[in-house]
């Protein structure tokens, strides 16, 4: 069984300025690809990033970056030039070969003003 | 685009009511998913189902049974609530065994059991 560890329960960042949110797994598959998710107050969930465990380059989508160290299975996730609009929970995912998601427990980020 | 639509988003039920959860996709998604989510806690599988007329157990089954009669569509039913049932509720639907395609998830909703 899987399982994804995101050490940080809050994390705040100034308006503009760089953030890091940290995510670790544990998992005797291969192949596999993890994901993080952003949940703001509004309660969905909406895709932000996905890296597969088989690509060297880390993903990146606009002002977000990851950082994935498959020995390591660390997988963090980069947020620049912090905008009030990315306040919310963030979760980091792995999903298996067989669709099923696993979630870390979450990060509370808050951007300040 | 509706996408995935819940219903009802909120419903409040006593200890032992009984009740269904509908989750409807128009994306013409094989798989399916129901999960829960605690407050401060990520979100954990209850059921999904991998085709119309199939389901199976995911991490957190007990209490709860599903019905995937019609591949649009996925029912979550409490038989017998309990507090300990309280939480949101999500439903997802996806491709099949395309473990890069992400779940699309429903708004959510929150169920108190008194």
């Amino acid at each position: 069984a899987q399982t994804v560890t995101q050490s940080q329960p809050e994390m705040s960042v100034q308006e503009a300025e760089t953030v890091t949110l940290s995510c670790t797994y544990d998992t005797s598959e291969n192949n596999y690809y993890l994901f993080w998710y952003k949940q703001p107050p509004s309660r969905q969930m909406i895709l932000v990033i996905r890296q597969e465990a088989y690509k060297q380059q880390n993903a990146t989508e606009n002002r977000f970056s990851v950082n994935f160290q498959k020995a390591a299975k660390s997988f963090s996730l980069k947020i620049s030039d912090s905008q009030l609009g990315d306040t919310a929970m963030y979760f980091c995912a792995f999903n298996n070969a067989g669709n099923m998601l696993t979630f870390g427990g979450g990060t509370r980020l808050m951007v300040k003003p | 685009n509706a996408g995935v639509t819940q219903t009802p988003k909120f419903r409040v039920l006593k200890t032992g009511q009984s009740m269904t959860l509908l989750c409807a996709q128009d994306m013409n998604h094989e798989y399916m998913y129901w999960y829960r989510q605690d407050p401060g806690m990520g979100l954990r599988l209850i059921h999904y189902s991998v085709g119309e007329g199939t389901t199976a157990k995911g991490e957190v089954p007990d209490g709860y049974n599903v019905s995937r009669l019609k591949k649009q569509n996925f029912l979550l039913g409490l038989e017998s609530a309990a507090p300990s049932q309280t939480s949101v509720y999500f439903c997802a639907s996806s491709y099949p065994g395309h473990y890069d395609q992400p779940q699309h998830f429903g708004d959510g909703t929150r169920l108190s059991i008194l």
